[in-house]
C-alpha cells in the first residue's frame, strides 16, 4: 500500500472550512484514498473514500487531483466537535488488506 | 442500532494472566479485524478473519490468539506470552465486497497490565 504524508497539526477557526492535505505520490491505479478521524480514546470513524472522482457526503468532501498524487479533505463548516486526528490512507480494496494508519494530522478547531 | 461493540471499555490484568477481549458486530459483515494502538502511534494489525472458521495473522500476531466460530463474533485473547500487552485494542469489520471494502471500527478496549 502506498505511503501517505500529512502535516502533523493544523488549526481552524470554528465555522470556517478545514482543508486537510495529503500526499500519496506512489499511489497505484487500484488504490482508494480513505479518510478516517479519531477522537481521543475512541475508535476511528470512517469519513469518506474515493478512487478518482471527487466525492461528497454529509460529513465532508474529498478532492483528488487529476494525477491522484494528492488529495484534500474538506470539512465545510468546522465545529469544536471536529477536533480530532485525521488519517489519510491509501489501500487496495481486498479483504484482509489492513488499513495502515500513520500518525495523521491533529486538527484543532478554535472557538 | 447497528454497529460494532467491544467490551469491556477498560480492562486490567495482572502480569502472567490471559485475558479475552470481546468484539461483536450486527452489520452482517464477513470480515473482521483486530488492531492494536500504542500512545501517539498508528494502528497495527494483529489478526483478521475473512470468513467463519478462518483467520490469518497480521503484522504483530505473536502473543495473541483469536477464534471465529460465529459470523458476528471475533474474540481476541491476549496471552501471557505477549511481552507488552498494555495498549488500546480496536476491532473492525467490513463487508469484504463492493466499493473499496470500507472498515468500520468499534469503540475500543483499553487494556492495562499491572
Amino acid at each position: 500500500d502506498a505511503k501517505t504524508t500529512q502535516p502533523p497539526s493544523m488549526d481552524c477557526a470554528e465555522g470556517r472550512a478545514a482543508n486537510l492535505p495529503c500526499n500519496h505520490s506512489t499511489i497505484s491505479g487500484n488504490e482508494y484514498v480513505y479518510w478516517y478521524r479519531q477522537i481521543h480514546s475512541q475508535g476511528p470513524q470512517y469519513i469518506i473514500h474515493g478512487l478518482k472522482n471527487n466525492e461528497t457526503n454529509e460529513m465532508a468532501s474529498l478532492i483528488i487531483t487529476e494525477d491522484r498524487k494528492s488529495s484534500t479533505l474538506i470539512l465545510p463548516h468546522a465545529t469544536l466537535r471536529d477536533t480530532a486526528v485525521y488519517y489519510c490512507i491509501v489501500r487496495s480494496p481486498h479483504t484482509g488488506n489492513q488499513f495502515y494508519f500513520g500518525t495523521g494530522t491533529s486538527l484543532t478547531v478554535i472557538p | 442500532d447497528g454497529g460494532i461493540t467491544q467490551s469491556p471499555k477498560y480492562l486490567f490484568r495482572k502480569e502472567g494472566q490471559n485475558v479475552t477481549l470481546s468484539c461483536e458486530q450486527n452489520l452482517n459483515h464477513d470480515a473482521m479485524y483486530w488492531y492494536r494502538q500504542d500512545p501517539g502511534q498508528g494502528l497495527r494489525l494483529i489478526y483478521y478473519s475473512q470468513i467463519v472458521n478462518d483467520f490469518q495473522k497480521g503484522d504483530i500476531a505473536e502473543g495473541y490468539s483469536v477464534s471465529r466460530e460465529k459470523k458476528e463474533s471475533f474474540p481476541l485473547t491476549v496471552t501471557s506470552a505477549q511481552k507488552n500487552p498494555t495498549a488500546f485494542y480496536l476491532c473492525a469489520s467490513s463487508s469484504g465486497t463492493g466499493d473499496g471494502d470500507t472498515q468500520y471500527f468499534g469503540p475500543g478496549t483499553r487494556l492495562t497490565v499491572l
